[in-house]
């Protein structure tokens, strides 16, 4: 059984740009939630896609983004990057839609640094 | 709103040591409480969960007992060894879908 993978790893981009980072979910996992991780804190829920559709969202802007394909694959797209956009990306996915019953595994985060 | 307060570290304890990482949380609702552990290098995993008052969740020699009289959640081993070396974090769910944690605890096991 494949894990959570993302990619990239490491990313280092410039205010102002625009990123995609990437995760595949675990097999026959159907949804996906993606937290952003500052240095020395918890992740914070960023939003959650379910089936491809959207299914909630936490305190972030609209220049935060995603898609979920129908393989359940999943992207988070950040515009107009900001220095505080610096941190730990994960992702987690899950086999169903409710987080408080099903366990969620997460991918080991893209870190991405904007200078 | 919902959240989660954890002990600060880091925590510094000696093999074979007793511990005890403090967790409180304030939600609406019935929420689920969990500990993920994140290695260095590695995404979070899961150690351990309880959906209910009064349910023990245990693991690995991990336990922490839901308490909704406390609002607590502490997480405690009886003897921790080097590999329990890791930042810690403490969460709850309260029934969407929307996942708090807390600030995470870092605990370095010395031999």
């Amino acid at each position: 059984e494949t894990g959570v993978t993302q990619s990239p790893t490491h990313l280092i981009k410039t205010r102002g740009q625009q990123v995609t980072l990437r995760c595949s979910s675990q097999s026959g996992h159907n949804t996906v939630s993606w937290y952003q991780q500052a240095l020395g804190q918890g992740p914070q829920f960023i939003f959650q896609y379910y089936r491809e559709e959207e299914n909630g969202r936490g305190n972030f802007p609209p220049r935060f983004s995603g898609l979920q394909f129908p393989n359940y694959s999943s992207e988070l797209n950040v515009n107009a990057l900001e220095l505080d956009d610096s941190a730990l990306y994960l992702c987690a996915s899950s086999l169903n839609l409710a987080v408080s019953e099903e366990t969620q595994y997460f991918g080991p985060g893209t870190r991405l640094l904007v200078l | 709103g919902n959240s989660v307060t954890q002990m600060e570290g880091p925590v510094t304890l000696s093999e074979e040591a007793f511990l005890t990482i403090n967790c409180t949380y304030t939600a609406t609702g019935y929420p689920s409480l969990f500990w993920y552990v994140q290695y260095p290098g590695e995404g979070l995993q899961l150690l351990l969960k309880a959906t209910k008052a009064d349910d023990k969740g245990s693991n690995k020699g991990f336990e922490a007992t839901y308490r909704k009289e406390t609002t607590s959640f502490h997480l405690e081993k009886g003897s921790v060894q080097v590999s329990d070396s890791a930042v810690y974090f403490c969460a709850l769910s309260a029934g969407n879908n929307d996942m708090r944690f807390g600030a995470g605890t870092r605990l370095t096991v010395k031999p």
